[in-house]
Order: C-alpha cells, then sequence, then structure tokens
C-alpha cells in the first residue's frame, strides 16, 4: 500500500512558464512534508520543505502548498529553466522517517 | 560544504557474490539511513541508525542483506549472496536532528 503517491510520472514545460508537481499521501500521522530534486547518478537533493501547520512555504522561485484535507501538496516552479530538468520526489515525514513518492520527471525545453 | 560520502559509486557483480558498500555521513550526524531505489521508484528505506544503534530495519531483508555502524559514525551494508534482483541504486543519508535528510551521491549495483 503506497502511502505516498505521485501520479504523473512525468510533466513537460516550455522555459519560463509555471510547473506543478503534485503529491498524494494517505497517512494522517504524517506532520511534515518534503520535495527533493535528483539528477541521473546523483543522490536526491533538498529542495523545500512544509510544516503540517502551514499551507504553504515560499523560497525564491518554489513554493509548496499543503492542503490537508485533502491530503495533498504541490510544489510550484516559476519561472521553469532548463535546468530544472530532473527527477522530483515528494516525501512525507513522521518523526525522524521519511516515506517517498515514485517520482516525476520534469523536462523543461527552452 | 559538508557531504555524505559513499563508496563505490559503481559496482558489478555477479550472482551469489558478496558485495559491500560504505557510507560516511555528515560529521555529526547521529542518524544513518541506508534506502534501496529501484528505477523509476522512489527510495525505500532499508535500515536506520542512531548512532551505532539500529532504529529500523523492518524492510531489510535479513536473511541477505547486513547492516552495521559500529563506532556509530561510517556505516557499512553488506548483500551476501546477490541477486538479479538486488539491482538498484543504493542510497545513504544523514540527519542531525532536524527533518531534513542529506543523501549521499549513491552505490549504483549491478548484478549480472
Amino acid at each position: 500500500d503506497q502511502q505516498v503517491k505521485q501520479n504523473s510520472p512525468s510533466l513537460s514545460v516550455q522555459e519560463g512558464r509555471i510547473s506543478i508537481l503534485n503529491c498524494d499521501y494517505t497517512n494522517s500521522m504524517f506532520d511534515y512534508f518534503l520535495w527533493y530534486k535528483k539528477y541521473p547518478a546523483e543522490g536526491p537533493t533538498f529542495l523545500i520543505s512544509i510544516s503540517s501547520i502551514k499551507d504553504k512555504n515560499e523560497d525564491g522561485r518554489f513554493t509548496v502548498f499543503l492542503n490537508k484535507s485533502a491530503k495533498h501538496l504541490s510544489l510550484h516552479i516559476v519561472p521553469s529553466q532548463p535546468g530544472d530538468s530532473a527527477v522530483y520526489f515528494c516525501a512525507a515525514g513522521a518523526g525522524n522517517m521519511l516515506t517517498f513518492g515514485g517520482g516525476t520527471r520534469l523536462m523543461v525545453k527552452p | 560544504e559538508a557531504e555524505v560520502a559513499q563508496s563505490p559509486r559503481y559496482k558489478i557483480t555477479e550472482k551469489s557474490q558478496a558485495v559491500a558498500f560504505w557510507c560516511d555521513p555528515i560529521s555529526g550526524h547521529a542518524t544513518l539511513y541506508w534506502y534501496r531505489q529501484i528505477l523509476g521508484q522512489g527510495p525505500e528505506l532499508l535500515v536506520q541508525f542512531q548512532d551505532e544503534s539500529v532504529v529500523d530495519d523492518s524492510q531489510l531483508p535479513k536473511d541477505r542483506f547486513s547492516a552495521e555502524r559500529l563506532k556509530g559514525v561510517d556505516s557499512t551494508l553488506k548483500i551476501q549472496p546477490a541477486e538479479l534482483g538486488d539491482s538498484a541504486m543504493y542510497l545513504c543519508a544523514s540527519s542531525y536532528r532536524g527533518n531534513e535528510q542529506f543523501f549521499g551521491p549513491g552505490t549504483r549495483l549491478t548484478v549480472l
């Protein structure tokens, strides 16, 4: 049973436009959420996080939105840049343990 | 900038052989994690250490996998014997006391 799901395996966006990556979770015990970015042959790198007591967190071009009632979070990247092309994983945390989604491959076209 | 170190970066082995991966976490990080990531999927936790103690190894296939962190610093993950289905990226991560985990570059294992 997947507790964290990223239903879109891939997303293609034009440079300069907004990228929206989605993530759904089922476990109400998760109390924080993170997004990681992964390039091929590298480990995931942390992008942005949000606590369950907030509904929005912004860091430069990256904004994460959390809808607790829907058990849904999203990552917005605006404007998208070709260097943003990578696999993005959402992760949900309880205590110091993370559960990852399956990832979404983002392709930003010049 | 401090980083999580892992070696080797790539490992090719034949099935039934033994393999070992090494991880050196960021200095001062008490919590260390080993994950397995199969292509097209997210990382799945294999084992979590707090200092030298195992906190969670419920997803570790203990008939063939073992992990240790004897002095509470670096860690080794071993597979013996390796099977074809073990081909994956093995990721090590560490954390201090916050929620963020810092990942190493991973070891890509191919079992032939």
